[in-house]
């Protein structure tokens, strides 16, 4: 069956360090790879989009990389903040077989950045 | 721009009420996909919809929910007759067009609570 597994369901990290989170997935052959950011009692907030064809992706501190070799993508956020404390959701696009395609969450990691 | 609105906030209902949610789109998106938050659970794509379209329903439960995205007004989501398994976190999201380019803009979500 399909999976997407975020390995950690929780990491902290000490302020001003790079945090990175892992996506894996398996039995998916996805065409694109979203993260999004989710605070409690809040909606998931869109962060980046990377596309299959693409190894890498930046935004500010942010960095996304997709290897569909290895099925997996990594997020990084370097100069941490505690304002980064947040639940990060990977997302895979996902044929419905109802002639259209959905995104597929995982079940995110909880980082903590310790001042 | 207001974003994606949803409403209620918070809705208690008893065993056996119908919970209607309803979301409306930002402005200029028309691709409406309701999901599903149990706690300590992902994200469970429940429906996607536009304008008096239902695209794909896959993830909706065959029995007591349904969704509409009517020409005007929001899109609603009801569940009759509630159970306590349907207490739970509801999402909304809406995009421009075509998944594989943007990231989904979501709402702050419908907590559902069945006492």
């Amino acid at each position: 069956s399909q999976k997407i597994e975020q390995n950690s369901e929780a990491l902290n990290i000490q302020e001003g360090k790079t945090a990175t989170l892992t996506c894996n997935y398996t039995n998916y052959s996805p065409a694109y790879l979203q993260w999004y950011r989710q605070d409690p009692g809040r909606g998931p907030v869109f962060l980046l989009l990377i596309r299959e064809n693409e190894k890498e992706k930046r935004k500010e501190r942010l960095k996304v990389t997709f290897d569909t070799t290895l099925k997996q993508s990594l997020f990084h956020i370097t100069a941490s903040q505690p304002a980064d404390s947040a639940t990060y959701l990977c997302a895979l696009d996902r044929y419905s077989g109802a002639g259209s395609y959905q995104l597929t969450f995982g079940k995110g990691t909880k980082l903590s950045v310790i001042p | 721009n207001a974003g994606v609105m949803q409403n209620p906030r918070h809705l208690v209902r008893r065993r056996g009420q119908e919970a209607r949610l309803r979301c409306s789109p930002m402005k200029g998106h028309s691709h409406v996909y309701w999901y599903r938050q149990l706690p300590e659970e992902g994200l469970k794509f429940m429906v996607y919809l536009q304008k008096e379209n239902i695209i794909d329903e896959s993830g909706m439960p065959k029995e007591r929910f349904s969704a509409e995205f009517p020409k005007e007004g929001p899109s609603i989501l009801r569940i009759q007759q509630v159970v306590r398994g349907d207490s739970a976190a509801y999402f909304c999201a809406s995009s421009p067009g075509f998944l594989a380019n943007y990231g989904y803009t979501f709402g702050s979500g419908t907590r559902l609570t069945v006492v």
